[in-house]
């Protein structure tokens, strides 16, 4: 069926340190892999997304790469910051006709000590 | 620029009421998704609308159901509520309706069932 499954659940790091979270999905047809960050009571906010014709995408101090052979991808925040603290999501996107639906992980708590 | 708009910030309602919910999309935006996010979990994809139509169905029983209107917002309804139908309810918003169309998350609406 249609999964998302995402690692560590919780991953705790020092101010400075890089932070990596794992997704592997089980759509063969997905071919599109957005990151959302939501803190505490707020919305999830959109940080990177990737689409499956590129292999790696980079903005800042945030990167995502794609295996689609292995059907994983994962985010790479480096120098993170306190600010950086919250849940972070993976999702993929689920082909249905012409339509997507977006099937989320079950999501990070990052902890980034100063 | 407006971003996605969700009202009420929070409800109450008691086991079988029917609860309505509503969402503006972000300015330029003409498709609109529903997700239930329950404590400690990623969202769940509920139905997504497009030109006024249901477009996709996730796993929800027929209790939920929606409505677009010409000016792209929506309703999510849900009937006969359950204690279990407490979550943060979102929707998101995305110009088109394929699999790789960006969605924007609106804040959502805290519905809690006593």
């Amino acid at each position: 069926g249609e999964n998302v499954e995402q690692h560590p659940s919780t991953l705790s790091v020092q101010e400075g340190d890089s932070a990596v979270i794992k997704c592997t999905y089980s759509d063969s047809a997905s071919n599109y892999f957005p990151w959302y960050k939501q803190e505490l009571g707020k919305r999830p906010q959109l940080i990177i997304d990737i689409r499956s014709n590129v292999g790696e995408k980079k903005d800042q101090r945030i990167a995502v790469t794609l295996n689609k052979t292995a059907k994983h991808f994962s985010l790479h925040i480096t120098e993170t910051q306190p600010e950086d603290s919250a849940v972070y999501f993976c999702a993929a996107s689920v082909v249905s006709g012409n339509t997507g639906k977006l099937i989320f992980g079950q999501g990070t708590t990052l902890q980034v000590k100063p | 620029d407006a971003g996605v708009t969700q009202s009420p910030t929070h409800l109450i309602k008691t086991r079988g009421q029917q609860v309505t919910l509503r969402c503006s999309p972000k300015s330029g935006h003409d498709t609109v998704s529903w997700y239930q996010q329950a404590l400690g979990q990623g969202p769940q994809f509920i139905f997504q609308y497009y030109e006024e139509e249901e477009r996709q169905r996730g796993n929800f029983p027929d209790r939920f159901s929606g409505h677009q209107f010409p000016n792209y917002s929506s309703e999510l309804n849900v009937n006969a509520l359950l204690l279990g139908d407490s979550a943060l309810y979102l929707c998101a918003s995305s110009l088109g309706w394929g699999e790789t169309d960006t969605q924007y998350f609106g804040p959502g609406t805290r519905l809690t069932v006593l």
